[in-house]
């Protein structure tokens, strides 16, 4: 199984300002995920990150709110642009295990606050 | 597109019994993974189960099992002998080999009493 370094685990931000979020995975994965938990929800998927081409959104999720980059094969960014307290979440990143895809594991997450 | 349900917001257990949470899904495919994952306070999301959907036996991982009904479009997972470190929120997922995305339940809050 992969295991996959998330940072910070935590951060308290101001409205306003934007906090980019990290994903490191200790192999190389073809398809990394990122995901929203909103306050007592269940995880929504924001944008599905592909190396060495532009990440794929969802409805609802715009790449001007939620730039991502993929720069390898083992490594991505999420940012939270412009951020308002509905923005309070948890972020969590994800990998699947490659070739198969059968599986996804998942990072420990990111745990925003906006006031 | 796909759709999970689960219907149970909360539940709990006695220390050291089996309980069943139960999740429905919605889907064309006919091949396609699901999944039950553990979310503990810690935020971790912990992959519990899986079960390939072409295959008929049920899936089993030491303590817990689950009960594929392929016709039905239900997914339910049992937990024997239930341990206090159980305690927590199970997400019912499905994976489908044509979408490339896991599609979650909305999740069951399960709390083992000593």
């Amino acid at each position: 199984s992969a295991v996959i370094s998330q940072k910070p685990s935590r951060d308290i931000c101001q409205r306003g300002t934007s906090l980019t979020i990290q994903c490191q995975v200790d192999s190389q994965v073809t398809m990394m995920f990122w995901y929203r938990q909103q306050p007592g929800q269940s995880l929504t998927l924001i944008a599905t990150a592909n190396q060495g081409s532009e990440a794929t959104y969802e409805s609802g999720f715009v790449i001007d709110k939620f730039p991502i980059s993929r720069p390898n094969l083992t490594f991505s960014t999420l940012t939270v642009s412009n951020m308002s307290p509905e923005d309070s979440s948890i972020y969590l990143c994800s990998v699947s295990d490659a070739p198969t895809n059968e599986k996804l594991f998942f990072g420990s997450g990111t745990q925003l606050s906006v006031l | 597109a796909q759709t999970v349900t689960q219907s149970q917001p909360e539940m709990s257990v006695q220390e050291a019994e089996t309980v069943t949470l139960s999740c429905t899904y919605d889907t064309s495919e006919s091949n396609y993974y699901l999944f039950w994952y553990k979310q503990p306070p810690s935020r971790q999301m912990i992959l519990v189960i899986r079960q390939e959907a072409y295959k008929q036996q049920n899936a089993t991982e030491n303590r817990f099992s689950v009960n594929f009904q392929k016709a039905a479009k239900s997914f339910s997972l049992k937990i024997s002998d239930s341990q206090l470190g159980d305690t927590a929120m199970y997400f019912c997922a499905f994976w489908g080999t044509s979408g490339s995305r896991l599609t979650f339940g909305e999740g069951t809050q399960l709390t083992v009493n000593p």
